[in-house]
């Protein structure tokens, strides 16, 4: 069956600019998830969503940051005036249930560059 | 600030020895331990998890977990070709997945 699909697969955008990530979860997966990942370093948890809500947003690294969830399916990411330091793979992911161990399923990624 | 250390490599095996992975957390409460592999350039999939002291096997993988010393490792038996890529360790503070914070990933080469 189809697995997590994110678009753009590549981004790139001026600094200054904002930018919007969409993500497709599995169909039926309840829980879904962001995280980035920088150049030589581990994935960073953003956000997470149970259904349409999001019970942890701490992962948000500044309130240009935000994220939605809706109709319990499609995500978008949005990331406002864009700075260099945004530059990284965002990933997103999700999972039958959260709060479990049920396995989170990856997409492969947007690759945001700023410039 | 909760940390996940792993060895960054390259680690470099025979084929058909075993792999040691090793990763040490920081905070004593967590609760459950992850290992994902991640293809260079896929996005990482999970190979196991474990939230018990002690091992557990699953094939050619056991996980094993030491909370005191707040060490977790995984071990891969007779290793193949097909097992190069970079296995990440992630951490949770409570049982389930919900946050997982990541290593960095150790990088490991299996030699034919």
């Amino acid at each position: 069956g189809a697995g997590v699909s994110q678009s753009p697969s590549n981004k790139v955008t001026e600094k200054g600019k904002d930018v919007e990530l969409r993500c497709d979860p599995i169909s039926g997966h309840t829980a879904l998830y962001w995280y980035r990942q920088r150049l030589g370093q581990g994935l960073e948890f953003l956000i997470y969503f149970q259904g349409n809500s999001a019970p942890d947003k701490s992962g948000l690294p500044s309130d240009r940051f935000s994220a939605e969830r809706t109709g319990e399916s499609v995500s978008t990411l949005t990331i406002q005036r864009t700075q260099q330091e945004d530059s990284a793979v965002y990933l997103c992911a999700s999972s039958l249930l959260p709060g479990d161990f049920s396995p989170l399923h990856f997409g492969n990624g947007t690759r945001l560059t700023v410039t | 600030q909760k940390e996940v250390e792993q060895n960054s490599g390259p680690l470099s095996v025979p084929e058909g020895a075993i792999a040691s992975l090793n990763c040490t957390y920081s905070d004593r409460g967590s609760q459950s331990f992850f290992w994902y592999r991640q293809y260079s350039g896929k996005s990482p999939e999970l190979i196991m998890f474990i939230y018990s002291n002690g091992d557990k096997e699953d094939g050619r993988f056991t996980a094993q977990l030491n909370k005191a010393s707040q060490y977790v490792s995984l071990l891969i038996r007779d290793s193949q070709p097909s097992d190069s890529a970079t296995y990440l360790c992630a951490v949770d503070q409570n049982f389930g997945n919900e946050k997982l914070t990541f290593g960095t990933g150790t990088r490991l080469t299996i030699i034919p």
